[in-house]
């Protein structure tokens, strides 16, 4: 079973409107993290937003919110006015650990949704 | 800038060569980790360092290993090189090894075998 799930392969938004990216993740360890990253075309990742498995606010980061619905087992990014700069592949991605917190290894990663602006 | 080097950043080679990919994470960070970028298996965990020790290996090939030296910087060793093995590898550093620790990335090793 995928550990991260992105279905919108793509999503196109215009500028300075908000844009949703889906991602669904599936895990039993009682604690993890959630992560979304950037990759523009120029290929480097970029840090974006962390959203805890005890945190019980949504997470933000200026433009970048964090839908997190526990739950449903989802972690939706939202972009709040985007702009042309925006236009990149977006990942999400999830870090699971023990009850005490601590994890070694890997951040698993879905397949990724590439959005792109329309001026 | 996240603060995390890499070199260098293309590598062209031929097919049975061996490289080795370096990284430097942030400042104060003890855990070093390797990704492997390519089309058709996406982003892939390779192998976790922390504070000069393996702590968790992912998909790495036999053909590939890694090591963090005392300064914390960390090496990429590709050998047997195959045309498969083209991809682009990313390191990331953390602080520690939290959930919580973010994960900060480097600009990425674009490694090419002909």
């Amino acid at each position: 079973a995928q550990k991260i799930t992105q279905t919108q392969p793509g999503m196109f938004v215009q500028e300075k409107e908000a844009v949703t990216l889906d991602c669904t993740y599936d895990t039993s360890d009682p604690s993890y993290g959630l992560f979304w990253y950037k990759q523009p075309s120029s290929g480097e990742m970029i840090f974006l937003i962390y959203q805890g498995s005890y945190d019980q606010q949504n997470a933000t980061e200026g433009r970048y919110s964090l839908n997190f619905q526990k739950a449903r087992k989802s972690a939706n990014l939202v972009i709040s006015a985007s702009q042309l700069g925006d236009s990149a592949m977006y990942f999400c991605a999830m870090r699971e650990g023990n009850a005490g917190g601590t994890s070694y290894g890997k951040l698993t990663f879905g397949q990724g949704t590439i959005l792109t602006v329309h001026p | 800038d996240s603060g995390v080097t890499q070199t260098p950043k293309h590598l062209i080679t031929a097919t049975g060569q061996r490289v080795t990919l370096r990284c430097s994470p942030r400042s104060g960070d003890l855990s070093v980790y390797w990704y492997q970028q390519s089309l058709d298996q996406g982003l892939q965990f390779l192998i976790q360092y922390y504070n000069g020790e393996e702590r968790a290996k992912g998909n790495i090939l036999e053909r590939f290993s890694a090591q963090q030296f005392p300064d914390l910087h960390s090496e990429l060793n590709l050998s047997s090189l195959e045309l498969g093995d083209s991809a682009l590898y990313f390191c990331a550093s953390s602080v520690a090894h939290r959930v919580t620790d973010t994960q900060y990335f480097g600009p990425g090793t674009r490694l090419t075998v002909l």
